[in-house]
């Protein structure tokens, strides 16, 4: 079992332009929450998604996207970058009616330049 | 709201000396607690949490709910134990499909 896949590792984009974060949870995971990392701090939730539906959103603009496909897959999108968004993207997948932690993937480093 | 404190950026101790990573949080109703840990150059994982009143790889922590912490102790620490250490809450006991609140993290040094 590879536990939690995120792709690309790492990516570099220009202020302005839109991104799209992949991830594929753990086997037997049915729930993906995305956060993001940025240097020095603790990851922040931005939200999770459960059954295809955004299920809780953090303190983040609506710039801040995500979908869940139906082999619980999920993507998370951001459009209009701004310097600040540069972070490590942290996908971590659960099982939304057991009661086990949550497990994290590798991340995606984003460079905004 | 909710909020996790780790009032240390660093903490450097010597192989064999006890080790204590502080953590405060912040929430008015019924939260669960963990440490996880991301050793150099792996992704974060879970090194405990409170429900289970384990000790895992000689580390322990305890809720006291009236000064609202859960530090992380370990008696003799090991230089395999060099990491980053982040405190995290979720506000909702029972269930993993809730939103996690982190610390800022803790960065352990042990020294040979």
């Amino acid at each position: 079992d590879a536990g939690v896949t995120q792709s690309p590792t790492h990516l570099i984009k220009t202020r302005g332009q839109q991104v799209t974060l992949r991830c594929s949870p753990k086997s037997g995971h049915d729930t993906v929450s995305w956060y993001q990392q940025a240097l020095g701090q603790g990851p922040q939730f931005i939200f999770q998604y459960y059954e295809e539906e955004e299920r809780q959103r953090g303190n983040f603009p609506d710039r801040f996207s995500g979908h869940q496909f139906p082999n619980y897959s999920s993507e998370l999108n951001v459009n209009a970058l701004l310097l600040g968004d540069s972070a490590l993207y942290l996908c971590a997948s659960s099982s939304f009616f057991s009661n086990q932690p949550q497990h994290f993937g590798d991340g995606t480093r984003l460079s905004i330049l | 709201a909710q909020r996790v404190t780790q009032p240390e950026k660093l903490l450097s101790v010597f192989k064999g000396a006890p080790v204590e990573l502080k953590c405060n949080y912040s929430y008015s109703g019924s939260p669960e607690l963990f440490w996880y840990v991301q050793y150099s150059r792996q992704r974060l994982q879970l090194l405990l949490r409170h429900i289970s009143r384990e000790s895992i790889k000689g580390f322990t922590a305890d809720l006291n709910k009236g000064e609202t912490s859960f530090h992380l102790k370990k008696p003799f620490a090991q230089e395999e134990d060099s990491a980053m250490y982040y405190c995290a809450l979720i506000g909702k006991s029972g269930g993993s499909n809730y939103k996690l609140t982190f610390g800022k993290g803790t960065l352990l040094t042990v020294n040979p």
